[in-house]
């Protein structure tokens, strides 16, 4: 398997534009996990899909981001409009169950610099 | 309600043991232990989903104390691919990284 394919891997921005981040699972996992990875904060948990389904966005942390998945192959995570704070790794990770209590996948990340 | 991890960095001889915790302060419903190294995305090492329960493999082991909220990972005799940073990670009814520790094996 190609493990968790996640596009771009690097993207330079400057304030105000709208990032989008594409991920791709694991054929057959069910549960996906997006995650954001600071030096401040560490890694944060921002949404998490089972069956294509959001189930616990709380981490998201302003209107500002969204994220889909309009099928069980597919996830994006957008951020409109862009500030240097947002600047970080963004994680997509996949499960093969609800991924609370299986083992994570992670993806290679997406390196996002908003300038 | 991040868990802590402790302590937050520490450096090994090649063959010396370490030992790393991970304190929450509300109840664990399960444990995960993660490595990353740099510039790379963490890699599942294991999970433990009952208290007492303890697992392993190669020399890289853990352990879970439910009731005291607390798990702790076990490096013996360690190797230089050994290096990077551990997350423990719990499942609440979301799930959260722990804070971090970097761990350095050098020759």
């Amino acid at each position: 398997d190609a493990g968790v394919i996640q596009s771009p891997r690097h993207e330079v921005t400057e304030m105000g534009q709208e990032v989008t981040l594409r991920c791709k699972p694991i054929s057959g996992h069910n549960s996906l996990f997006w995650y954001r990875q600071t030096m401040m904060r560490g890694l944060e948990l921002l949404i998490y899909f089972n069956n294509n389904v959001p189930i616990d966005d709380s981490g998201m942390p302003e209107d500002r981001f969204s994220a889909k998945m309009p099928n069980a192959s597919f996830s994006t995570l957008k951020i409109q409009p862009s500030e240097p704070r947002d600047s970080a790794v963004y994680f997509c990770a996949s499960s093969s169950d609800r991924g609370l209590f299986h083992e994570q996948y992670f993806g290679p990340g997406t390196r996002l610099t908003v300038t | 309600q991040q868990p802590v991890q402790s302590p937050q960095a520490v450096i090994l001889r090649e063959g010396e043991d370490a030992v790393i915790n991970c304190s929450s302060s509300k109840a664990l419903y399960s444990v995960h232990w993660y490595r990353q190294k740099h510039g790379e995305a963490p890699v599942f090492l294991m999970i433990l989903l009952k208290g007492g329960e303890q697992k392993g493999h190669d020399k890289i082991s853990a352990s879970f104390n439910e009731k005291k909220q607390q798990s702790s990972l076990y490096l013996t005799a360690s190797q230089l691919s050994y290096s990077g940073t551990y997350f423990c990670g719990t499942a609440l009814n979301q799930f959260y990284f722990g804070t971090g520790t970097s761990l350095t094996v050098i020759p």
